[in-house]
C-alpha cells in the first residue's frame, strides 16, 4: 500500500473549520509536512513539525502529531474559499526526500 | 517570494526531441535537489535526487538515460527529458531544502508543465 495515506476529498463550508487527516508508515520519519497545491500551480510549503512535537500552530492553521499512531492532522480555522486547493502530507526520512500521499482535495462553499 | 525556480514553466515539444528544464535555488546553495513528476490529479513521484558535483540517484523504475541530470553548480540543477514521447507529458517539479540535505524546510519550484505532441 501507499506509504503515506490521505482522504481524497473534503466538502466545508465557508467559515467553518477544515480537518485533513494523514496517516504515515515509517515511525523513523524526522518531520511530517503540509504542502498546498492550487490548479496548474507548484507547491506552497504551508508548515512542517518535528517528530518529537505533538502541536504545533501557525495562524489558522493548527498541525496534530499522534506518532504512537503515526497519525497527523491539519487544521484550518475559519477556512475560506481561498482555500480550496489540493493538501499534500509528506514525510521525510532521514537523509531522504518527502513521500507524499495522494493529496485531499479541499472544497470551500460558500 | 520563490526561493526555487523552475524555466520554463510550460513547454511543448515534438516526439523525439530533447527538452531540458532548470531548477535554481535563488539566494541559497542547494547541495542536494529533488526532482518530482506529479500526473494530473495524482501525488508527487520521486523520480531522483540531484547531487552538486557527483550523478544523481535514480528512483527505481526511472531510466537514467532518459532523464539526465547535472548538477553544475551550488544553485542550479538540470532536468533533461531525451527523445520524449508523449507518455514523458508531465508536470514536472523539483524542490531543495535550505540547510542541505538535513535542512528541514523544503521548498518547491513552481513546476514545469511538459507537452509532447
Amino acid at each position: 500500500g501507499e506509504d503515506v495515506e490521505q482522504s481524497l476529498f473534503l466538502s466545508v463550508r465557508e467559515g467553518d473549520s477544515s480537518v485533513i487527516n494523514c496517516t504515515y508508515t515509517d515511525s523513523s520519519s524526522t518531520y511530517l509536512y503540509w504542502y498546498k497545491q492550487e490548479p496548474g500551480a507548484g507547491l506552497q510549503l504551508l508548515t512542517y513539525i518535528f517528530s518529537n512535537m505533538d502541536m504545533k500552530q501557525d495562524q489558522r492553521l493548527t498541525v496534530l502529531l499522534n506518532k504512537k499512531d503515526k497519525h497527523l492532522s491539519l487544521r484550518i480555522a475559519d477556512t475560506q474559499t481561498g482555500d480550496s486547493a489540493i493538501y499534500f502530507c509528506a514525510e521525510r526520512r532521514a537523509g531522504t526526500a518527502l513521500i507524499f500521499g495522494k493529496g485531499t482535495t479541499l472544497s470551500v462553499s460558500s | 517570494g520563490a526561493v526555487v525556480s523552475q524555466h520554463p514553466s510550460w513547454v511543448i515539444c515534438k516526439s523525439g526531441t530533447s527538452v531540458k528544464i532548470e531548477c535554481r535555488s535563488l539566494d541559497f546553495q542547494a547541495t542536494t535537489m529533488f526532482w518530482y513528476r506529479q500526473f494530473p490529479k495524482q501525488s508527487l513521484m520521486l523520480m531522483a535526487t540531484s547531487n552538486e558535483g557527483s550523478k544523481a540517484t535514480y528512483e527505481q523504475g526511472v531510466e537514467k538515460d532518459k532523464f539526465l541530470i547535472n548538477h553544475a553548480s551550488l544553485t542550479l540543477s538540470t532536468l533533461t527529458v531525451t527523445s520524449a514521447h508523449p507518455e514523458d507529458s508531465s508536470f514536472y517539479i523539483c524542490s531543495a531544502s535550505i540547510g542541505g540535505s538535513t535542512g528541514n524546510t523544503i521548498y518547491f519550484g513552481e513546476g514545469s508543465w511538459l507537452t509532447v505532441v
